[in-house]
């Protein structure tokens, strides 16, 4: 089954770290631009990072660059998002997407998000 | 950064009638060299993630009902439900992939009137 899989969401201090992770399963990881976005509780999507596909290529919403970092391990299947120096405006469900891969040599992260995981919940409070 | 505004914020439609949603990016995300508008939209039920029903603006994912089409071009843009069935009650937003930071629209609350 193609899938993503968030977790390592919780409730964590302000000025604290978390490490979220996305496991694939079901498609071929390596191959796909991957991307993190966030919805804080009763709120709309708001896109945060996108990671290319060997992870040498990054971009960050404003709102977190400096303080998340994107990475990916292609050899598990795997995408992550560690977040340093949380704020309460952290708190949202982080979602990972998958960007479209339009054909095998399709190598651009400018596409829709296909396929989305179920989320991992962030709360960051005292 | 391209701002993305959706119009109405909500709507209450009766099943079977027409709903239309409409989405206006500040400035244009039609690229040229391919013709393509990067424009998405997504639907999302309560408890669940995103779901994509259409990308370059008018073309359906696979496995959406073809009750829901897309149209528009440059900056404004339409999504349709032809005949609006009561599954269909979500909020749904539109979304540019022209340049980061990708963005999206407020989102509209579609509900059965």
């Amino acid at each position: 089954e193609v899938q993503m899989v968030e977790s390592g969401g919780g409730l964590v201090q302000p000025g604290g770290s978390l490490r979220l992770s996305c496991a694939a399963s079901g498609f071929t990881f390596r191959s796909y631009w991957m991307h993190w976005v966030r919805q804080a509780p009763g709120k709309g999507l708001v896109w945060v990072s996108r990671l290319n596909r060997d992870g040498s290529s990054t971009n960050y919403a404003d709102s977190v660059k400096g303080r998340f970092t994107i990475s990916r391990d292609n050899a598990n299947n795997m995408l992550y998002l560690q977040m340093n120096s949380l704020r309460a405006e952290d708190t949202a469900m982080y979602y990972c997407a998958r960007n479209r891969l339009l054909s095998g040599d399709d190598n651009s992260g400018y596409r829709d998000f296909d396929l989305w995981g179920r989320g991992t919940l962030v709360t960051v409070s005292s | 950064d391209i701002v993305m505004t959706q119009s109405p914020d909500s709507l209450a439609v009766s099943l079977g009638e027409r709903a239309t949603i409409n989405c206006k990016s500040t400035q244009s995300v039609l690229y040229s060299s391919n013709d393509k508008n990067y424009l998405a939209w997504y639907q999302q039920k309560p408890g669940q993630p995103p779901n994509l029903l259409i990308y370059w603006a008018s073309t359906r994912e696979s496995g959406v009902p073809d009750r829901f089409s897309g149209s528009g071009s440059g900056t404004d843009f339409t999504l349709t439900i032809s005949s609006l069935q009561a599954e269909d009650v979500a909020i749904y937003y539109c979304q540019q992939y022209y340049s980061t930071p990708f963005t999206f629209g407020q989102g509209t609350r579609l509900e059965i009137k």
